[in-house]
């Protein structure tokens, strides 16, 4: 299953909502994850099954979607929020990434 | 709180075998609805999924890895490994151990750091 996402990269202010869209080229009900890999780092958990918060992730992240279409919102942006954001379905083996939305803070 | 630890050699001759280890701390490694998988990440590019073992022994590969992919765990030190045969530049990347959940479809909720992996003569 490909996954794409829009788009590749954003700029945005500090206190600014974006959107990221993440597709995927069949069906997989809501298995989506979400994932934030800041510079140098290892990634980090966001989202699982399209719309759930891992433990401890901030409630400025939220997310949305079934079927083939999802998006990852982040409310409130901050200078940390600065990182790549990934899709994942897992729907089906082989899991599959999204190629990545870099955010950059303005 | 689990945590997850790679090791291995950073650097690797083509043709020669990768293999890493990741060590599993904090928490049950013997039981639980756990994958214990293995991702990387070519330099500048996106992540791939390598495969996963469970705790019974059984294990499931990416068809593009398959030939070359072995996942084994060890459970008397909570650790589970990879091995991947006949490297070549393009296996040049960061490898990371992570845990799936599968219960409640949680996924992937614990990374390790990852480890940098160079194959290069």
């Amino acid at each position: 299953i490909q996954m794409t996402q829009s788009p590749p990269s954003l700029s945005a202010s500090v206190g600014d909502r974006i959107t990221i869209s993440c597709r995927a080229s069949q069906d997989i009900s809501n298995y989506v994850a979400w994932f934030q890999q800041k510079p140098g780092k290892a990634p980090k958990s966001l989202i699982y099954a399209a719309s759930s918060l891992h433990s401890g992730v901030p409630s400025k992240f939220s997310g949305s979607g079934s079927g083939t279409d999802f998006t990852l919102n982040i409310s409130s942006l901050q200078p940390e929020d600065h990182a790549t954001y990934y899709c994942q379905q897992y729907n089906s083996y082989p899991p599959t990434f999204g190629p990545g939305t870099t955010v950059d803070i303005k | 709180q689990v945590q997850l630890q790679e090791s291995g050699p950073g650097l690797v001759k083509p043709s020669q075998t990768l293999s890493l280890t990741c060590t599993v701390s904090g928490g049950s490694f013997n039981s639980g609805p756990y994958y214990w998988t293995w991702i990387r990440q070519r330099p500048g590019e996106g992540l791939e999924w390598i495969g996963y073992v469970y705790y019974s022994g059984g294990s499931y590969y990416n068809p593009s890895l398959k030939s070359r992919v072995t996942i084994s765990l060890d459970p008397s030190k909570s650790q589970f490994s990879l091995k991947l045969n006949s490297v070549t530049a393009a296996d040049t990347a960061v490898y990371y151990c992570v845990r799936d959940c599968f219960k409640d479809r949680v996924g992937m909720d614990v990374w390790g750091q990852g480890t940098t992996v160079t194959v290069s003569s």
